[in-house]
């Protein structure tokens, strides 16, 4: 299995809204609804954000969204802060041998 | 209040064998409701996924990763812990230990493949 293509770099304006996307293929992210997305801050472990494409941990803030269109899962960031930069990184079940896939991160900036 | 902790040497030699271990604090490492895996980082480089243990001992593997991978319960100290044999410069990354939720379906309980729990890191370097 591949790792899922994410674009390397992002960026918006403060309470602007950004996009990132993540392409996988029929059998991870377009076949599964084990699709995730972490928020990783430089020297901090990854914090998870999104799971199940759409919903949200306790104490993550509706600011940010998932969605997922055919092979593509999306993660908008709405309202932009400082502090919302950092990279971010989907994730999704592979479809087979309960392998978990990673993309290789998108770094977004905080104009 | 939950806390995952990394431990074990941060430096291996080429050939020889990785050991860490996360002490898991605030949750019973048996509990039915989570599942328990080893993530890693490559310095600069996106996360990958090593392996998943369930509190049954189960455990699922990177397939890249498989035939030097072992990771195990240890239940009466409240830990998990993974070996990685015959490592090499390739091997180098921060390791994170990480727990996630399970659900059950008819046939058992299986890993829900996200982790909402890490611990801070680890990192190791293989070198000589």
């Amino acid at each position: 299995q591949s790792a899922l293509t994410q674009p390397p770099s992002a960026s918006g304006s403060p309470g602007r809204s950004v996009t990132i996307s993540c392409t996988g293929t029929s059998s991870d992210v377009g076949g599964s609804n084990f699709v995730s997305w972490y928020q990783q801050h430089p020297d901090k472990a990854p914090r998870l954000i999104i799971y199940e494409v759409t919903k949200r941990p306790s104490g993550v803030p509706d600011r940010f969204s998932g969605s997922k269109s055919g092979k593509t899962a999306s993660l908008t960031v709405s309202g932009l802060l400082a502090d919302d930069e950092a990279y971010y990184y989907c994730s999704s079940y592979a479809g087979n041998n309960h392998v978990v896939l990673f993309g290789g991160g998108t770094q977004l900036t905080v104009l | 209040q939950l806390q995952l902790q990394e431990s074990g040497p941060g430096v291996v030699k080429p050939s020889e064998t990785l050991s860490l271990t996360c002490s898991v604090f605030g949750v019973s490492i048996g509990s039915t409701v989570y599942y328990w895996g080893w993530v890693r980082q490559p310095p600069g480089q996106g996360p990958q996924w090593i392996g998943s243990l369930l509190y049954s001992g189960k455990t699922y593997y990177n397939p890249s990763l498989k035939s030097r991978l072992t990771i195990s319960l240890e239940r009466s100290k409240n830990q998990f812990s993974l070996r990685l044999s015959s490592v090499t410069a390739a091997d180098t990354a921060v390791y994170f230990c990480a727990r996630g939720p399970t659900y059950y379906s008819g046939s058992g309980s299986y890993t829900k493949y996200f982790f909402d729990y890490w611990g801070q890191g680890r990192l190791v370097t293989v070198s000589s």
